[in-house]
């Protein structure tokens, strides 16, 4: 089945602490993307990459880092210096940088 | 500043009647629109989109309309079904033809179809 798969779905992490969130896709999708979602609040975006070994911040990138090393990969890593790091995280792909996005089930990451 | 507005945050609707679904957007550089379908504790998933050199489109029970010069569009659900109950968020992107497809997300419209 392709797909785009994120682990874990439900993540804790004391205050303080790096975290990584993985994602990870089947699909043979050039473009990778992370979003959070917050509270009644739609998604923004984290960071992008078009292409292996290529990324570039989004509209709240401060306090993340992100790496693209293989194609199917583009994990995230929430820092100590992310202020509100509790929100639902996801992931997206598309097959081309203006494909349509197509996302997984999200991770949730709750900072104690 | 929201550049993609979902007005409405929720909407009830009987079974079997039209739910219409409405989303602003500010930014007259948008040139394409989605519309994406979400559960509690889920990721979105697609649903129907629409260019902006199109003024509709339909997918079954799903069209969605685009009133550029308004800088509005709405998605139609027509019969709607219990299992349509969801937060339908609407999303717009710009510069396609730059390579850019950043998406920009409205605040989303929680649907209820009433049995």
């Amino acid at each position: 089945d392709g797909g785009i798969t994120q682990s874990p779905k439900y993540l804790f992490r004391k205050e303080g602490q790096n975290v990584t969130l993985s994602c990870e896709q089947n699909l043979n999708h050039d473009a990778m993307y992370w979003y959070r979602q917050d509270p009644g609040q739609g998604l923004r975006l984290i960071y992008y990459s078009q292409i292996v070994n290529d990324f570039q911040k989004g509209d709240i990138a401060e306090g993340y880092s992100v790496s693209r090393e293989k194609k199917e990969s583009f994990p995230l890593t929430v820092t100590s210096a992310q202020k509100n790091p509790t929100a639902f995280y996801l992931c997206a792909s598309s097959s081309t940088s203006v494909g349509t996005q197509y996302f997984g089930p999200g991770t949730r990451l709750t900072v104690l | 500043d929201q550049q993609v507005k979902q007005n409405s945050p929720s909407l009830s609707v009987q079974e079997g009647r039209i739910s219409i679904l409405n989303c602003d957007y500010t930014n007259s550089m948008f040139d394409y629109f989605l519309w994406y379908k979400k559960y509690p504790a889920e990721g979105p998933t697609f649903l129907i989109s629409i260019s902006s050199i199109k003024d509709k489109n339909e997918d079954g029970r799903f069209t969605v309309f685009l009133n550029k010069s308004a800088k509005h569009l709405s998605l139609h659900i027509v019969p709607s079904q219990p299992g349509d109950s969801a937060v339908y968020f609407c999303a717009a992107s710009g510069n396609r033809q730059t390579g850019a497809n950043n998406l920009f997300f409205g605040t989303g419209t929680r649907l209820t179809v009433i049995p």
